[in-house]
């Protein structure tokens, strides 16, 4: 069964640190990997990509892929309470390209 | 770009009544779109997918004459419950995916959801 694990949290960090959040997946043959942010009461929303090993900037955030070792990171620089929600990491499989999502990982950044 | 749109954001319905929610991709065209439900504190799981033109593909466990799925255009697709029944209120959210900008992506555009309260 295809499974896709991150540590629920909370994890907590104050504002202007660095938050990492993980998240690791069953499938080797995995190609497209996401990060989203969920707030309280609404949709995901799309923050990154990372399709290849190594990592990938864009703004704040560090998305990190490591194949060999089935894992996927997402760093937050400078957090900001705005930065407060559920990330959630998704893998994509098979040839429609479905989604299967981690629970989660519920960030709280304290003024 | 990239947007999604769902309509409507809320719907309370008697128990035992159909609830039709839209779902529209208004920038692109989606060839494939996936609805999803989210029951509180839980993560999304994907009930179905449905590519335009095509008949739905069902997550084991879905039941297919209960979540009736329609994508019958590149920018539309809805979802029918009938029937509902109070175990049925959630939170549904579809996303899609298809072409922007005239390149095909994979990534998953999610729509705002539709909060379904059955009484």
């Amino acid at each position: 069964q295809k499974e896709v694990e991150q540590n629920s949290g909370p994890l907590s960090v104050p504002e202007g640190a660095i938050a990492s959040l993980n998240c690791t997946y069953s499938d080797r043959g995995s190609q497209s990997f996401f990060w989203y942010r969920q707030y309280s009461g609404k949709s995901p929303e799309l923050i990154m990509s990372i399709y290849s090993n190594g990592d990938k900037e864009d703004g704040r955030f560090t998305a990190q892929l490591n194949k060999a070792s089935q894992y996927v990171s997402l760093l937050i620089r400078d957090s900001q309470p705005s930065d407060s929600a559920t990330y959630l990491c998704a893998v994509s499989w098979g040839s429609q390209g479905n989604l299967i999502f981690g629970k989660g990982t519920k960030l709280s950044v304290k003024p | 770009g990239a947007v999604v749109s769902q309509h409507p954001s809320w719907v309370i319905c008697k128990s035992g009544t159909s609830v039709k929610i839209e779902c529209r991709s208004l920038d692109f065209q989606a060839t494939t779109m996936f609805w999803y439900r989210q029951f509180p504190k839980q993560s999304l799981m994907l009930m179905a997918t449905s590519n335009e033109g095509s008949k739905a593909t069902y997550e084991q466990g879905v039941e297919k004459d209960k979540f009736l799925i329609n994508h019958a255009s590149l920018t539309l697709s809805t979802l029918t419950v009938t029937s509902a029944h109070p175990e049925d209120s959630s939170f549904y959210i579809c996303s899609a995916r298809g072409s922007t900008s005239g390149s095909w992506t994979d990534t998953q555009y999610f729509g705002p959801g539709t909060r379904l309260t059955v009484l």
